[in-house]
């Protein structure tokens, strides 16, 4: 298995919902990394987890809450987002924290 | 980080041969030239990387002067569904380093 999966493909979700975002991957990686794009920009990581354990993350507002259950699961919790939230997310993993990253295919997401 | 710096479109005809030239003029020692290529609403697809000289796989070519300030991606007899958003990316890859930037990227669009 040489992918990394992600779900849901989109989602619509309100200001005041909860929703998550799950991504998966089974290729013994220990790295994964969440990334989000807006339209017609490059992607721009978010967070890294390394071995399970949060290692980066770049100023991301709180109402996006990551996860790592364990080395093939990597969860992006989210609450009260805004309009300007709404961007694909993307989760990619790595060997190890530093070579290179296989992306899912993204999860398109529009808050109203 | 090493900032990169790649032209923000490109034209070209099917089944001629397509390079991109990607400048990084404050590479360091460690870091590796990655590429990517990303269609509309999906992930990254790694595409080649390497460190110096010439990389060759079956999809592409990777140029990297001595100097390693630039790198070249070649793409031989492209097709339409080459036209894609390539991303040249530098990083240091082991370590607790190797976070990847973004750039802009550069827009391929492959004509009939």
């Amino acid at each position: 298995d040489t992918e990394v999966t992600q779900t849901p493909k989109h989602l619509v979700m309100g200001m005041t919902n909860k929703k998550s975002l799950k991504c998966e991957q089974h290729m013994g990686h220990r790295a994964m990394y969440w990334y989000k794009q807006k339209a017609k920009k490059p992607p721009e990581l978010m967070f890294v987890y390394s071995y399970e354990k949060l290692s980066i993350n770049e100023s991301v507002p709180s109402r996006f809450s990551p996860e790592c259950p364990n080395s093939s699961l990597l969860n992006l919790h989210l609450h009260a987002l805004q309009p300007e939230d709404s961007a694909l997310y993307l989760c990619a993993s790595s060997q190890s924290r530093g070579e290179t990253q296989y992306f899912g295919p993204g999860t398109r997401l529009l808050v109203l | 980080l090493a900032k990169t710096t790649q032209p923000i479109s490109m034209d070209s005809y099917e089944g001629q041969e397509v390079n991109i030239t990607c400048s990084h003029n404050n590479i360091a020692t460690n870091d590796y030239i990655t590429w990517y290529q990303q269609f509309p609403s999906q992930g990254p697809r790694f595409i080649i990387q390497g460190y110096k000289t010439k990389v060759t796989n079956e999809v592409a070519s990777l140029f990297i002067p001595a100097d390693r300030k630039s790198s070249t991606l070649s793409l031989p007899r492209v097709s339409l569904s080459d036209t894609a958003v390539y991303y040249c990316l530098v990083g240091y890859y082991g370590g607790s380093q190797g976070n990847l930037i973004f750039g802009k990227g550069t827009k391929l669009s492959v004509k009939p």
